[in-house]
């Protein structure tokens, strides 16, 4: 299993381009995540999934779009970068409810918007 | 809503000398708890977490964590401290119902002094 991959690994893009990040999980998992990491604040959570054609705002959604046409794939798009959106993105799965709780993290996109 | 408090952003400790990095949490319902490590420029690397059970938890790399209800704590710690041991760590909350996404605090770093 190669777990949860990300693509790309850094990107540099000018604001007002577009793009979207790409996570794939081969586990099978219901859930799926996208957070962003952002110097003394954590990973907040952007975006969410508890399965295939249902996605759900986390905490700070704006500035990003989602969608779940596959149990494996979750791509973040960002519609027009701006630089407030430098961050840190990951992605991460976990097996629906029933399961044992385990949170799978991809390795991590650095995205500069200038 | 969950949330987490980190007290100290930074931490330094000597070489051999206890680690203790405190968590602080709110949840509704019973929480699941962990602790994630991060080494610069790295992702994230689960350290230990509590789901049910017994309440003290065993992690890698000789870390491990108390649940206290009563306190509302998950504080990590570790007998004695190593060189290798500086990186960030997070501290994070979970319900296992729901979104089943994660909730971090803000992060402490961890210094260690030869």
């Amino acid at each position: 299993n190669a777990g949860v991959t990300q693509t790309p690994k850094f990107q540099v893009l000018k604001t007002g381009q577009s793009m979207t990040l790409q996570c794939a999980q081969d586990m099978n998992h219901e859930y799926m995540s996208w957070y962003r990491q952002d110097p003394g604040m954590g990973l907040r959570l952007i975006h969410y999934s508890v399965g295939a054609g249902i996605t759900d705002q986390g905490e700070v959604p704006n500035g990003y779009n989602v969608s779940r046409s596959t149990t494996e794939d979750f791509p973040l798009r960002l519609l027009s970068a701006a630089p407030s959106q430098t961050s840190v993105y990951f992605c991460a799965s976990t097996p629906a409810p029933g399961a044992p709780y385990e949170q799978y993290f991809g390795p991590g996109t650095r995205l500069t918007v200038t | 809503a969950q949330s987490v408090t980190q007290l100290g952003s930074h931490v330094s400790v000597s070489e051999g000398a206890l680690v203790l990095l405190r968590c602080n949490y709110s949840s509704s319902v019973p929480p699941y708890l962990f602790w994630y490590v991060q080494y610069p420029n790295q992702g994230l690397q689960l350290l230990l977490k509590y789901t049910t059970g017994a309440t003290l938890v065993k992690g890698i790399n000789g870390f491990e964590a108390e649940f206290k209800k009563s306190e509302t704590s998950f504080h990590l710690t570790k007998p004695s401290a190593h060189m290798s041991d500086a990186a960030e760590y997070f501290c994070a909350v979970s319900e296992d119902m729901g979104r089943r996404a994660l909730t971090f605090g803000s992060g402490t770093r961890l210094q260690v002094q030869p």
